[in-house]
């Protein structure tokens, strides 16, 4: 969806190092989801955020980070990279009751 | 939180009608019923959501009988463009006890010309 926009959209990272994806969304929503997929398995969920101030752990939360700097716009930090982090990670938004609009997905790989 | 059941995979042949059914049996009452679908190497895109009894669309059809501990996703004859993996999710996408939904493995559908 257009609307959701992940940068970059696939990356090559070392163990130890620090890397940063960015979400952008143009649809004006207050919720911002992290969530990452492993292959053949379902989405998991790293954070979410109801809004600028607010920040919640998902399901697999240890290891990664995130700031929500607007309403449009959250971003998911991996301090030190390790391989098992290799994954597709999505960034999602949604409005209050209403479902979620994904983004085409950040393809990481750690090495 | 709810805990949903669905196939793992299922096969069918273009224009075929499938029915990918999803157990829920500790839907709680303020949960909805969400499908979404998701192509390979994309973002899961939302289908169709409901409550209780029949909700269709111009894609799907959603049937959820009347104790809701289970629902039934219909996708009126398919095509090869249908093949996709089918993720059923129970919860409450509101303030109060905000339950993360949960995606799971989802349903592989198949479609063969």
């Amino acid at each position: 969806d257009a609307d959701v926009t992940q940068t970059p959209r696939n990356r090559i990272t070392k163990t130890g190092k620090r890397i940063m994806l960015e979400c952008s969304q143009t649809k004006g929503h207050d919720r911002m989801y992290w969530y990452r997929q492993d292959p053949g398995l379902g989405l998991r969920l790293i954070y979410y955020s109801f809004d600028v101030k607010d920040i919640n752990k998902g399901e697999i939360s240890d290891g990664y980070s995130v700031s929500r700097q607007a309403q449009a716009k959250f971003s998911l930090s991996l301090e030190s990279a390790i391989p098992n982090q290799t994954a597709l990670y999505f960034c999602a938004t949604s409005d209050f009751r209403e479902t979620q609009y994904f983004g085409p997905g950040t393809r990481l790989l750690v090495l | 939180l709810a805990k949903t059941t669905q196939p793992i995979s299922m096969d069918s042949y273009e224009g075929q009608e499938v029915n990918i059914t999803c157990s829920h049996n500790n839907i709680a009452t303020n949960d909805y019923i969400t499908w979404y679908q998701q192509f390979p190497s994309q973002g899961p895109r939302f289908i169709i959501q409901g409550y209780k009894t029949k909700v269709t669309n111009e894609v799907a059809s959603l049937f959820i009988p009347a104790d809701r501990k289970s629902s039934t996703l219909s996708l009126p004859r398919v095509s090869l463009s249908d093949t996709a993996v089918y993720y059923c999710l129970v919860g409450d996408e509101g303030d109060t006890g905000f339950q993360k939904l949960v995606f799971g493995t989802g349903t592989r559908l198949l479609v063969s010309p």
